[in-house]
């Protein structure tokens, strides 16, 4: 069974703060993805990777980054948290060559106040 | 720009037949997915139509039409476990899905 574990299932920061999301997969998956998903709005993409070190900015890149130094590991950052980004923050991974069987995990619910 | 269509909410009663259709505008396209969430837990892969037609697993089915920018997914003998949303994504590059906004879908006794 694949696994994808992320850090924290509620987080809360105050405005200005640097925000860690840590996600983590167990099924040696090349891609990774951080997604943010809002009440209407769906799931959008924010960066994805599909190797270690390397990355590609998603549909909302903007106030956010991410690092990938091992292949199990995939952050996203927040280098100066704002209310705006007050969301659900949901990883997934999925195997080489192909987006469309995407594993998900739990889930993290950020709060900036 | 990039547009999936699909409703917000249906609802449908235990053990009948429903259809939740998705229509997109984008870009590029190599394939529709679905995908389910219910409340509270993560979203979990459904289907995927790559070339047109309809797709059967189990009591869930998913058909594409490319010609029309248009796929559906059908749910049949429909269980109170089948309220949950329902996002349609289309695969639109070898690494990309875009989602839809989903389909709160109500199952009712």
């Amino acid at each position: 069974d694949v696994k994808v574990t992320q850090s924290s299932r509620y987080l809360v920061k105050r405005t200005g703060e640097k925000v860690f999301l840590e996600c983590v997969q167990d099924m040696d998956h090349e891609n990774m993805f951080w997604y943010r998903q809002d009440p209407g709005l769906g799931l959008r993409l924010i960066y994805f990777s599909y190797d270690v070190k390397m990355k590609e900015k998603g549909d909302i890149p903007e106030g956010y980054s991410v690092s990938r130094e091992k292949k199990e590991r995939f952050s996203l950052i927040l280098e100066s948290a704002s209310t705006n980004q007050t969301s659900m923050y949901l990883c997934a991974s999925s195997p080489p060559g192909q987006p469309i069987e995407q594993y998900f995990g739990p889930g993290t619910r950020l709060t900036v106040t | 720009g990039q547009s999936l269509e699909q409703p917000s909410e249906v609802t449908a009663v235990e053990g009948a037949i429903v259809q939740i259709n998705c229509t997109y505008q984008t870009s590029g396209f190599y394939g529709l997915s679905w995908y389910q969430q219910h409340d509270g837990g993560a979203p979990t892969f459904l289907s995927y139509n790559g070339l047109d037609g309809l797709e059967e697993t189990g009591r869930f089915s998913s058909f594409l039409s490319r010609s029309d920018s248009y796929g559906y997914l059908l749910l049949q003998e429909l269980q109170m476990k089948d309220s949950a949303s329902y996002f349609c994504a289309v695969r639109h590059s070898s690494y990309k899905l875009i989602f839809g906004s989903g389909t709160r879908l109500l199952v009712r006794p």
